[in-house]
């Protein structure tokens, strides 16, 4: 079955950098598209952006164009999220998510969700 | 980009049917059918209910169902059940090929 399994826990100081990892299973990595969404405490969901494990092609928000990197590495069918100049307004749990394979668009299955926690 | 637009809340009792509503622009939820609606109990991961505005996927209660018109999508739940209560997200595939989430909306069975 498709698994992503995140990377644990993060607490960072303000104007740091925090980059988080999402490994995939059950499926062809290179097949599918990763994206990435975070959810403040008490709030909706936020959508940061994506990547297509296999051609490479990416696509940020506008709100964090700059500050956010996703990469991946096709030999340990691995996603990363990094997000640098953190504030107190990034603290939230992030989630990575696999686009499914009828449109690309709907996120059919979800990592457990990394917490971080920006804090001086 | 600016999130779809959902009501903050919505109920009804066990039974009953209910609607959310999902408001996009032209550059979003208007102008594609790639709308999707995610359940989300506290403390839990989203869950996948609709995708493109209307299918559901395998394993999903049919007591879910979805539509469109114009730039506002809706989630309708029919059969109203305890477990039912939870958060409800819609998302929208956008012009500049980015994904936009709705604002969300909690549903409290009465």
């Amino acid at each position: 079955q498709v698994q992503l399994v995140q990377s644990g826990a993060e607490v960072k100081k303000p104007g740091a950098s925090v980059k988080v990892s999402c490994k995939a299973s059950g499926y062809t990595f290179t097949s599918f598209t990763i994206h990435w969404i975070r959810q403040a405490p008490g709030q909706g969901l936020e959508w940061l952006g994506w990547i297509n494990a296999g051609i490479l092609n990416r696509k940020y928000s506008p709100k964090f164009q700059g500050r956010v990197t996703i990469t991946r590495d096709t030999s340990a069918s691995t996603a990363f999220l990094e997000l640098t100049g953190l504030t107190s307004q990034d603290t939230a749990v992030y989630f990575c998510a696999r686009a499914g394979p009828k449109t690309g668009t709907e996120l059919d299955s979800w990592g457990q969700g990394t917490l971080v926690t920006v804090s001086s | 980009q600016s999130a779809l637009t959902q009501p903050a809340s919505v109920s009804g009792s066990p039974g009953q049917s209910i609607t959310i509503s999902c408001t996009g622009t032209s550059s979003d939820a208007g102008a594609y059918y790639y709308v999707s609606w995610y359940q989300q109990h506290p403390g839990k991961v989203p869950k996948l209910m609709i995708y493109d505005v209307s299918s559901r996927p395998s394993g999903v209660s049919n007591r879910f169902s979805g539509s469109k018109s114009g730039d506002t999508a809706s989630l309708t739940i029919s059969g109203l059940q305890a477990e039912d209560e939870a958060d409800y997200f819609c998302s929208s595939y956008t012009s500049t090929t980015t994904l936009v989430f709705g604002t969300g909306t909690k549903v409290t069975v009465l």
